[in-house]
């Protein structure tokens, strides 16, 4: 079965670099995602890695693969308070109908502090 | 461009009640998926529809169901409300089933 993880909370110093991680189950997996959700919204997608990749960079944010770990990971440079928010690490396949249903993580409580 | 919207934005019901959630996709976007996120559970797939049909399901009830129409908008309809179907009900849109979804700012129901 499929099971995407993520610890609950990451707490980081406003200018630090803050590195959300996750863990994925699915060998089969073709994108892995990253999305934001701020408190009473809905979700953001920030930015997601195709499975042939090992890095790639947008700006602030870096995400690194490590498919023989089943490991992905978000970095944030200089950290904001405007960063502050739910972070959901989400993996997908091509499902019945041919779609691409995410799986998501619980989701990582991003709190940044002055 | 308009985003995906939902409406309304909050529900408050009674246990045994029937629902009705709106989504309107982004213009453009002819599959809409609905999903479930309750509190400590994260998002929980519930349906998809692209062009008028329901192509797949998450592992809900059949009292949670819906339907797409010819200009792509969709309704989430929830009978028999139960306690535990309190949540935020998220919809997101892509473009004929991409693997990019884009999420409505969603729809918070309580169930009393």
């Amino acid at each position: 079965g499929e099971d995407v993880e993520q610890s609950l909370f990451l707490s980081v110093r406003e200018g630090d670099s803050s590195v959300i991680n996750c863990t994925y189950t699915d060998s089969s997996s073709t994108y892995l995602y990253w999305y934001k959700q701020e408190p009473g919204a809905g979700l953001q997608l920030l930015t997601y890695i195709f499975s042939n990749m090992d890095m790639k960079q947008d700006q602030r944010l870096t995400v690194l693969l490590n498919k023989k770990d089943k490991h992905l990971s978000l970095r944030i440079a200089d950290t904001q308070t405007g960063d502050s928010a739910i972070y959901f690490c989400a993996e997908s396949w091509p499902s019945g109908g041919g779609s691409y249903i995410p799986t998501f993580g619980r989701g990582t409580s991003l709190i940044v502090h002055p | 461009e308009a985003g995906v919207t939902q409406s309304p934005t909050h529900l408050i019901k009674t246990r045994g009640q029937q629902v009705t959630l709106r989504c309107s996709p982004i213009s453009g976007h002819t599959s809409v998926y609905w999903y479930q996120q309750a509190l400590g559970l994260g998002l929980q797939f519930l349906l998809w529809y692209d062009e008028g049909e329901e192509r797949n399901r998450g592992n809900f009830p059949p009292r949670f169901s819906g339907r797409q129409f010819p200009n792509y908008s969709s309704e989430l309809n929830v009978n028999a409300l139960e306690l535990e179907d309190s949540a935020l009900y998220l919809c997101a849109s892509s473009l004929d089933g991409s693997y990019e979804q884009y999420f409505g700012p969603g729809t918070r129901l309580t169930v009393t």
